[in-house]
């Protein structure tokens, strides 16, 4: 089956610009997450979808950070102004509940560098 | 905040060496899984140990959990290059989101 797909894989923009990140999931999966990923650090939950509906938006900076998932199914996150300190790789995954557990599939990322 | 803390933060080992890593972590939790990261690259899941389990394998890979003791190891047998990766931690407590800790990055010298 098809991965996640992210796009796109790199991305520098100037401090106080905008910008958009686009995330195909794995067909079928309900659920779909947007992490951020600080160099030398793990992935930290920025929201999380159930279909259309946000699940978890508890760390988001709502004042800059966006995200919606129509119909869904792909989803895109925007930053808006964007700062130094959100330069960091920003992972899409999705996943499919499997009984009592589940795991994660994660895309391959988009690296974004804020100047 | 990080749920999970990986120990070591780095593991330099020769091929064919064993590698171990740990894991801690502070709340219950429902199970805890182990991510592969190689340099650029998305998260690849590795294995899944349930909180009511002990012990788990798959190929080289064994996990231990200690739900007593708040910690989770995981072990590479017989290491490869190509096992030069950062491994997470991540912690299910019911949420259905996962925590990653900070990870631990092992580098195998051929």
């Amino acid at each position: 089956e098809a991965g996640v797909a992210q796009s796109p894989r790199y991305k520098i923009i100037e401090k106080r610009q905008s910008v958009a990140f686009w995330c195909n999931p794995i067909s079928g999966h309900a659920t779909l997450y947007w992490y951020q990923q600080i160099l030398g650090q793990g992935p930290k939950l920025l929201i999380q979808f159930q279909n259309n509906g946000v699940v978890d938006d508890s760390q988001l900076p709502k004042d800059r950070f966006s995200a919606e998932r129509l119909k869904g199914v792909d989803s895109t996150l925007k930053i808006q102004p964007a700062k130094l300190e959100d330069s960091a790789v920003y992972l899409c995954a999705s996943s499919s509940y499997r009984g009592l557990a589940y795991e994660q599939y994660f895309g391959p990322g988009t690296r974004l560098t804020v100047t | 905040s990080q749920q999970g803390e990986e120990d070591p933060q780095a593991l330099s080992i020769q091929e064919g060496e064993n590698a171990t890593m740990n894991c801690s972590y502070k709340t219950s939790i429902n199970n805890l899984q182990w991510y592969r990261q190689n340099s650029g690259r998305g998260l690849v899941h590795l294995i899944l140990i349930r909180s009511n389990e002990r012990e788990k394998h798959s190929g080289r890979l064994r996990v231990t959990l200690d739900t007593s003791k708040k910690s989770s190891s995981l072990l590479i047998t017989a290491s490869r290059a190509a096992d030069t990766a950062s491994y997470f931690c991540a912690t299910d407590t019911g949420r259905r989101a996962l925590t990653f800790g900070s990870g631990t990055r092992l580098q195998v010298q051929p």
